[in-house]
């Protein structure tokens, strides 16, 4: 079974700044998706960005980047000139391409990420 | 689109009693996810759905709680009895096949339940 490891359960950022979350996954496959949700405190679950594996460019979209390292089974995310807004949890999940693995989001355990004014 | 809706929003039951959740996923997606999140597990799969039809409830915890999806618009997880260690926030997400849960789930707003 596939697992998900966030390392830092808090990280802190001022505003303005640039703050990177870990991720690390155990798989035995070669094809799959993986996920950034962030969750504020009203409890939604809201998707801030996706990778696919097969291809090696990282995914951007506006402020929100990852640096995907394959070989290493690393999925980081970089939020770019921290907003106040930005303040919430973040879970990295996988999740297999292979329909007999079934259709599961895997979860880390979150990281909670505060902006400082 | 009203999204992943999910009712109550919130739930206070007396240990032992029956406790359904309901989830109505968004129209014309055709699988359905359970997940309950708490501070020790964090997100768990509990059952999810295709057309109706459970696929894996391998997450399901115990014998007390069942889910069933009557048709395609409506979805319930129940716990009959509910027990202090069933308080959680409990998910539900839904996704339009299996090409589109590549771009992710749409989760509802989920229920905070508590067990006293």
């Amino acid at each position: 079974a596939q697992t998900v490891t966030q390392s830092q359960p808090e990280m802190s950022v001022q505003e303005a700044e640039t703050v990177t979350l870990s991720c690390t996954y155990d798989t035995s496959e070669s094809d799959y998706y993986l996920f950034w949700y962030k969750q504020p405190p009203s409890r939604q679950m809201i998707l801030v960005i996706r990778q696919e594996a097969y291809k090696q460019q990282n995914a951007t979209e506006n402020r929100f980047s990852v640096n995907f390292q394959k070989a290493a089974k690393s999925f980081s995310l970089k939020i770019s000139d921290s907003q106040l807004g930005d303040a919430a949890m973040y879970f990295c999940a996988y999740r297999s391409a292979v329909k007999a693995a079934g259709n599961k989001l895997t979860f880390g355990g979150g990281t909670r990420v505060l902006v400082k004014p | 689109d009203a999204g992943v809706i999910q009712s109550p929003r919130h739930e206070v039951t007396e240990m032992g009693q029956e406790v359904t959740l309901r989830c109505k996923p968004i129209s014309g997606h055709d699988y359905l996810f359970w997940y309950r999140q708490t501070m020790m597990r964090g997100l768990e799969l509990l059952i999810y759905f295709n057309n109706n039809v459970p696929i894996d409830d391998s997450g399901m915890p115990e014998d007390r709680f069942s889910a069933k999806m009557p048709n395609a618009s409506f979805s319930t997880l129940k716990i009959q009895p509910s027990e202090p260690r069933d308080s959680a926030v409990y998910f539900c997400a839904s996704s339009l096949g299996w090409g589109a849960s590549n771009y992710g789930y749409t989760f509802g707003s989920g229920t905070r339940l508590t067990v006293v």
